[in-house]
Parts: C-alpha cells; structure tokens; sequence
C-alpha cells in the first residue's frame, strides 16, 4: 500500500516567521509531488509541485524534494494570518496520472 | 473563464436514494477524478477516467458508479449500497503531461 504521510498539526507559528510542513512517502519510484493549500470547507488549491531533487522558489514558498530520503516539504516564508490552512502533500507514482494524498498539516499562523 | 464546475454544493439525500453529482470541465482536460474526503482525512480516490468511455476504479469505488461520455464530463452517482456516503465529493482534472490536478469546488452530500 503506497503511503504518504504527514504530522496533523497544528502548527502553529507567529506572523512573520517560516512555517516549515513536511510530508514522506513510502513509494521509491514516485516521479511528481505537489503541495495544495485547503481553506476551511473549500476545496485544495496548487500552489507548488516539483519534479527533480533539490528546491524549487515559488513567491514566499519553497517545495523541497530529497527523493534517498523520501521526503518533500513546504517553506512559507514571511507567514501571514492568511496562510492559517490544512496543506495536503500529494504524490504521483505509476505511470498514469493518479495522485495519493496525505492527511494533511493544519497551519494556524497568529498574529 | 475555464474551470471545473461541480453541483450542487449541497445535497440532502434520504437513506435508500440514489443521487448523482455533476461535474464538467471547460479546460480541455483529458483526465477527471471524482475523490472523497471526510472530516479531519486526506483526500481517498473513488474513480477515475484518462480518456472518454473509459474509467478505472480508485480505491474506494464501492457503491459508487461513474460514466464518461463526453470529455467535458464525468457524472458522479452515489447509490444505496454506498453504508456511509455523508462526506464532501471533490472533481478534479488534469492533463497528461505534467499530472497537476486542479479541483472543483466541491460537493457536500448529508445523509438524513
């Protein structure tokens, strides 16, 4: 059973700092990660995938894949109230285009 | 504007009842995904389809049932023998290249 997992938070971080999520996933052969962002009661929204090792800069956001370790994780740099969410980590593996979600990281950023 | 359109956002279903939830896509997207999520958990598959007339079975699929006539649409129907389907029903499709998935807004179906 492939599996991606993630801490369920809260974590909780003072406007302005970095928020740091992270996600492993147990499938060795997974080619594409995402990060989505979910308000409450709305449906995920993409804000980062990445496809090679190494860190990819997206605005306050850096994803960062380590495919030995098995492991991608999320920076939000500068964090903001509005970044308070859930971030779902998804993993693609297979040859087709099927995405395996973790639960979830519940970020509350306070002011 | 392009996007992925699902109704209704919200449905009452009686026990026994079967209903469908409608999803249609404007991106010209090849492939659609119908997933579930429940309270406080990740997103679970139910099906999905890379191609029209053509779908596979996810890894909740029972007591669920799917078509794919068109491309622009993939009809969700949820019947009787689903034991627990109160939950929030999320569409999405991509394309084949980069396997980003981009979501409707959601569909959330009460049982009484």
């Amino acid at each position: 059973q492939k599996e991606v997992e993630q801490n369920s938070g809260p974590l909780s971080v003072p406007e302005g700092a970095i928020a740091s999520l992270n996600c492993t996933y147990s499938d060795r052969g997974s080619q594409s990660f995402f990060w989505y962002r979910q308000y409450s009661g709305k449906s995920p929204e993409l804000i980062m995938s990445i496809y090679s090792n190494g860190d990819k800069e997206d605005g306050r956001f850096t994803a960062q894949l380590n495919k030995a370790s098995q492991y991608v994780s999320l920076l939000i740099r500068d964090s903001q109230p509005s970044d308070s969410a859930t971030y779902l980590c998804a993993v693609r593996s297979g040859g087709y285009n099927k995405l395996i979600f973790g639960a979830g990281t519940r970020l509350a950023v306070h002011p | 504007d392009g996007g992925i359109t699902q109704s209704p956002k919200y449905l009452f279903r009686k026990e026994g009842q079967n209903v469908t939830l409608s999803c249609e896509q404007n991106l010209n997207h090849d492939a659609m995904y119908w997933y579930r999520q429940d309270p406080g958990q990740g997103l679970r598959l139910i099906y999905y389809s890379q191609i029209v007339n053509d779908f596979q079975k996810g890894d909740i699929a029972e007591g669920y049932s799917v078509s794919r006539e068109k491309k622009e649409s993939f009809p969700l129907t949820v019947t009787s023998a689903q034991k627990n389907p109160t939950a929030f029903y999320l569409c999405a499709s991509s394309t084949q290249n980069t396997g980003e998935l981009f979501f409707g807004e959601g569909s959330r179906l009460t049982v009484l």
